[in-house]
């Protein structure tokens, strides 16, 4: 079972201060998506990112892939309360497995005003 | 609109009573999958589906039933339900395994007394 561990598990900042979350693996994946999850809903893609080393940006938010594609990191600049939510990272397997993503446990993000 | 749909949406139910959460997509997907999601374990894969009369055992299968009769429905079954099943429950469902994006239902809140 390939495993995707995610920090920090709880992080409460201020509107406007940056902030950076890893999702770390000792394995490699084919691809990793960072999904979104507000309360009483189900995740929301945020981006997909395929090749070791690649930078994906979304306004605010900024995705890295690692160069060996065991890792990534979500950075938002400028925090805002509407960037509240859990954070999750998942990973696609670069072996012949049909089981799909593997999910990490997500961190929980507020933003206070 | 393309949409993963999950009912119910609240379910409050007796230890033993047999239910049945059903999940219907609308985006021809082939993969299809059962997740739970508890406090501090996050998302947990229970069974998946790579296409119709195709379903295999995920994580924790264990106290749950899945059927694929039809390519877009995907219902989960609890035969004997026990208070250690109630959790968060989500229905996604994928063009393949790999992705490239999982969608997800609004999921069912699950309480087994």
């Amino acid at each position: 079972t390939q495993l995707l561990e995610q920090s920090p598990q709880f992080l409460s900042i201020q509107e406007g201060e940056n902030l950076t979350v890893y999702c770390n693996s000792s394995s490699v994946f084919s691809s990793l998506q960072w999904y979104r999850q507000e309360p009483g809903e189900g995740p929301v893609l945020l981006v997909t990112v395929v090749t070791g080393g690649e930078v994906k940006k979304l306004k605010r938010l900024t995705f890295q892939f690692g160069d060996a594609r065991k890792d990534s990191s979500l950075h938002i600049t400028a925090a805002q309360p509407g960037d509240t939510g859990l954070y999750l990272c998942a990973g696609a397997g670069s072996g012949g497995g049909a089981d799909g993503l593997t999910f990490g446990k997500g961190t929980h993000l507020i933003i206070q005003p | 609109e393309a949409q993963v749909t999950q009912n119910p949406r609240y379910l409050i139910t007796v230890t033993g009573k047999k239910l049945t959460v059903t999940c219907s997509q609308n985006m021809n997907h082939e993969y299809m999958s059962w997740y739970r999601q508890d406090p501090g374990l996050g998302l947990r894969q229970i069974y998946y589906s790579m296409n119709v009369e195709v379903t295999d055992k995920g994580d924790v299968p264990e106290g749950y039933k899945v059927s694929r009769k039809e390519k877009r429905n995907f219902p989960l079954i609890l035969e004997s339900p026990s208070p250690n099943q109630t959790s968060l429950y989500f229905c996604a469902s994928s063009l393949t395994h790999r992705g490239p994006e999982a969608f997800f239902g609004q999921g069912t809140r699950l309480t087994v007394v």
